[in-house]
Order: C-alpha cells, then structure tokens, then sequence
C-alpha cells in the first residue's frame, strides 16, 4: 500500500541554519502530497503541499518540490528560526477515502 | 474564525467506562474524519464521513465507532476503552473528499486510559 517516509529526528540546528528534511513516498497514480507542522500542544496546521509532478510548493519561508523520478518530497528553508521548532509531518493523499497517509513525523529544535 | 474543535482536550479514565469525544467544525466542511497519533507511528485514520450518514471505516477502527447525524459534528465513541487506545487524537475536516483538499485539524484530545 502507499507509504511515507521521513527522515528520523530529533533535528537540532541553529538559528539561520539551513534545513532540509527529507521525506519519500511510496504510491500507485499521481498523489498530491503535503508538509504539515505541528507546534507543542496544538493541532497540524497544513504548511504547503503540490498536487502534481515538479510544483512547488511553498509558504513562511519552507519550500519542497514534487519530484516524481525520485519520490521524493523534500522540506526545505534557507534560514530557521527558533519559532520554526515543531514537528514537521509528510504526508500523501491518494484519493482512497480522503485519507491523509502520514510519515513518522521530524521533529525540529532551533536553537539561539 | 473558521476551526475544528475537540472536547475534551484531555482525559484519564479506566478501562471499559464508555466515553466519547466531541468534534465539531464551523466551516461547513462535507468532510471529516479522525486520527490517532502515536510515537514513530505518525497519525493514522481511524473513521471518516464524506456527509451526514455516511460513514466508513479508515486503517485502525477497531474499538471505536462514530456517528455523522450533522454535518458539523463528528463524535468519535469508545464503547469499551482498553489501554491500547491511550493514545493522541486528532479530528480533521475538508472541504470535499478530493485528494489535494488540505485538511483542518483540532488541536487534539489526548486520552489516558488506565
């Protein structure tokens, strides 16, 4: 069946660091798929997602591109911030259900 | 302000007591469903609902049913809890059911069941 996988964490960096945060999928069909960022104590609020090979998607800075030879779904930002520590989640849908298929979750510490 | 609210936010109860968790949603959304999230696991789907009366299983139902008898609401009910359901959970809705729908989540309900 469709899967997602991301990178393990915790990932800790420091403020105005690069950060890549890998994700992959498995899936049959053209799925479109999502970043969603989960901060302590709240819900997941989604933070972009592509719908088709090669868009990009992006928002507050994050960007990641549908790469379809790779399946791949990489999270990127040039510079984090101590307010980008969260959990970060991939995910996919498929159209089975309007079911979101989740990766494990990356969880990302930004320090001063 | 458009949210999906859950009730309550958390709660520890014990084995085998009936309970039920609240989920409503003010956007008019003909989609919604619920997740449970556990360590290493990510969130998984447990029920879903594409409209009033019509509900489905997701990949994890067992030990849970819910009800759609109005479109903002979404109860999901633990008939007899058991540890193994201790665990985060989330309620989401959507505008439809299609795939690039991006979906509005609670901010969860975390359960304890001893």
């Amino acid at each position: 069946g469709d899967s997602v996988t991301q990178m393990e964490g915790p990932v800790t960096l420091s403020e105005e660091a690069f950060l890549t945060i890998n994700c992959t999928y498995t899936a049959t069909g053209y799925p479109s798929l999502f970043w969603y960022v989960q901060y302590p104590g709240e819900g997941l609020q989604l933070l972009l997602k592509a719908t088709k090979a090669d868009d990009k998607g992006s928002n507050k800075g994050f960007e990641a591109t549908y790469r379809k030879e790779t399946t791949s779904f990489h999270l990127e930002k040039g510079s984090v911030q101590v307010s980008d520590s969260a959990v970060y989640f991939c995910a996919l849908s498929n159209n089975q259900g309007g079911k979101l298929i989740f990766g494990q979750g990356t969880e990302l510490s930004v320090k001063p | 302000e458009a949210q999906v609210t859950q009730n309550p936010r958390y709660l520890i109860t014990v084995t085998g007591k009936k309970l039920t968790v609240t989920c409503s949603q003010n956007m008019n959304h003909e989609y919604m469903s619920w997740y449970r999230q556990d360590p290493g696991l990510g969130l998984r789907q447990i029920y879903y609902s594409m409209n009033v009366e019509v509900t489905d299983k997701g990949d994890v139902p067992e030990g849970y049913k819910v009800s759609r008898k109005e479109k903002r609401n979404f109860p999901l009910i633990l008939e007899s809890p058991s540890p193994n359901q201790t665990s985060l959970y989330f309620c989401a809705s959507s505008q439809t059911l299609g795939g690039n729908q991006p979906q509005h989540f609670g901010d969860g309900t975390r359960l304890s069941i001893l």
